[in-house]
């Protein structure tokens, strides 16, 4: 059964400390690695999608990586409007199947 | 550019009512998907659409169904509401030709009392 995990829990951060989110997966086939972001009673917003290992996506202050076993999500310099919660998905045959999701707060 | 409408935005029923939520796919978006997100919790997958037929089932009760119209909006009917039916109901979209990137409504928050 596809799997996905992702670490911290949630991150506390103070505006331009740097850090990076983890998400780790076991599935079958790799059709597709998705990250969201989510504010509090909002849906999902697509940031990046990734396909093969060694791919790299940026959009401003985020970068996605991707291995064989994990995805990685910089955050570079964050703003407090970064503050939100990132959520990792693999593509598990036209379903979207998500981790827990990593709460991040960037205080100013 | 367009979104992904759903509507109603808010809901609220008593135990054993029906409810209707329905979705709006962003225009010429083929697929659409039903997404369940309780309080604290991920969202999980419910059921899904492709051209009006529907493609994939997860995690939905007998008590739910679907469907996807000519216009390609799609409807979620649930029926006997319980308690634990309180969440957030999301739906995505997106393209067949395209089937991995999920384009995601504001959802509906949904509170049975």
């Amino acid at each position: 059964e596809d799997q996905v995990t992702q670490s911290p829990e949630a991150l506390r951060l103070q505006e331009g400390e740097s850090s990076s989110l983890n998400c780790s997966y076991t599935v079958s086939g790799l059709r597709g690695l998705f990250w969201y972001r989510q504010d509090p009673g909002k849906g999902p917003e697509f940031l990046f999608t990734l396909y093969s290992a060694g791919e790299e996506k940026e959009k401003e202050r985020l970068k996605a990586t991707l291995t064989k076993k994990e995805s990685f999500l910089h955050i570079t310099a964050p703003k407090p409007e970064d503050s939100a919660t990132y959520l990792c998905a693999v593509d598990s045959w036209g379903k979207l199947q998500f981790g827990a999701g990593t709460q991040v707060v960037v205080t100013p | 550019a367009a979104g992904v409408i759903q509507s109603p935005r808010h809901l609220i029923k008593e135990k054993r009512e029906t409810a209707t939520l329905k979705c709006y796919p962003i225009p010429r978006h083929d697929t659409v998907y039903w997404y369940q997100q309780g309080p604290g919790q991920d969202p999980q997958f419910l059921i899904s659409f492709y051209e009006k037929m529907q493609s994939d089932k997860g995690s939905i009760p007998d008590r739910f169904s679907a469907q996807q119209f000519s216009d390609y909006h799609s409807e979620l009917n649930m029926s006997s509401l319980e308690l634990g039916d309180s969440a957030l109901y999301f739906c995505a979209s997106s393209l067949f030709s395209s089937i991995h990137e999920q384009f995601f409504g504001p959802g509906t928050r949904l509170t049975v009392l």
